[in-house]
């Protein structure tokens, strides 16, 4: 079965510095979301991605936060000036459309650790 | 963020038997919900989901009930096997209003003893 792929499984960073998160989502999706869990919180919603631009995104997802879709498979998460708080599970998902019986797909993670 | 909401943390039960998860929510707008399950070190996998428009989904051994007057899910599994112990999340979205993001719950706990 096709799968949701993140790259690094875990990610050590200094406070201030710049990390790109890497995703490759299911190939015939359509649209593309990050999710980010800090320990012992729920899963939270951070954007969506669909048609080469941003659909929706959250509260969380400010100025630091950016998303692109480079090329035709990959789908990126960057976080400007890392800090301590967004030490978390980072989750890549994808859909092919959103309609019942079509569920989001999840990679499995990525670790961040901000030091 | 409270709209979704798994009160209990923990649930073990025997193998063999029925396991009951539930999930309440306070978001009258949700119309579409999910159970995701989650082993340590992976991403939540879909297990099933449920319209608004009913009040029940059966797939094996895995139903979804949904009571929209107490805003209120429960996952049914029967019967429970120890390779189901794993972090069950409950997800609902209101897609006519918020589009496709999905708010989760807390998250439990369920432990199948052998």
């Amino acid at each position: 079965e096709p799968e949701v792929t993140q790259t690094p499984s875990h990610q050590v960073t200094q406070m201030g510095q710049e990390v790109i998160l890497r995703c490759v989502p299911i190939s015939n999706h359509l649209y593309f979301y990050w999710y980010r869990q800090i320990l012992g919180q729920k899963v939270e919603f951070l954007v969506s991605f669909y048609n080469n631009e941003i659909s929706e995104k959250s509260e969380i997802f400010d100025d630091q936060f950016s998303v692109e879709r480079p090329d035709g498979s990959n789908f990126t998460l960057k976080i400007r000036s890392t800090k301590l708080e967004d030490s978390a599970m980072y989750f890549c998902a994808s859909i092919l459309e959103w309609a019942d019986n079509s569920p989001l797909h999840f990679g499995n993670g990525t670790r961040l650790t901000v030091t | 963020d409270q709209q979704v909401k798994q009160n209990s943390p923990s649930l073990s039960v025997q193998e063999g038997r029925i396991s009951i998860l539930n999930c309440d929510y306070t978001n009258s707008m949700f119309d579409y919900f999910l159970w995701y399950k989650k082993y340590p070190a992976e991403g939540p996998t879909f297990l099933i989901s449920i319209s608004s428009i009913k009040d029940k989904n059966e797939d094996g051994r895995f139903t979804v009930f949904l009571n929209k007057s107490a805003k209120h899910l429960s996952l049914h599994i029967v019967p429970s096997q120890p390779g189901d112990s794993a972090v069950y999340f409950c997800a609902a979205s209101a897609r006519e209003t918020s589009g496709s993001r999905l708010t989760f719950g807390e998250g439990t706990q369920l432990t199948v003893n052998p």
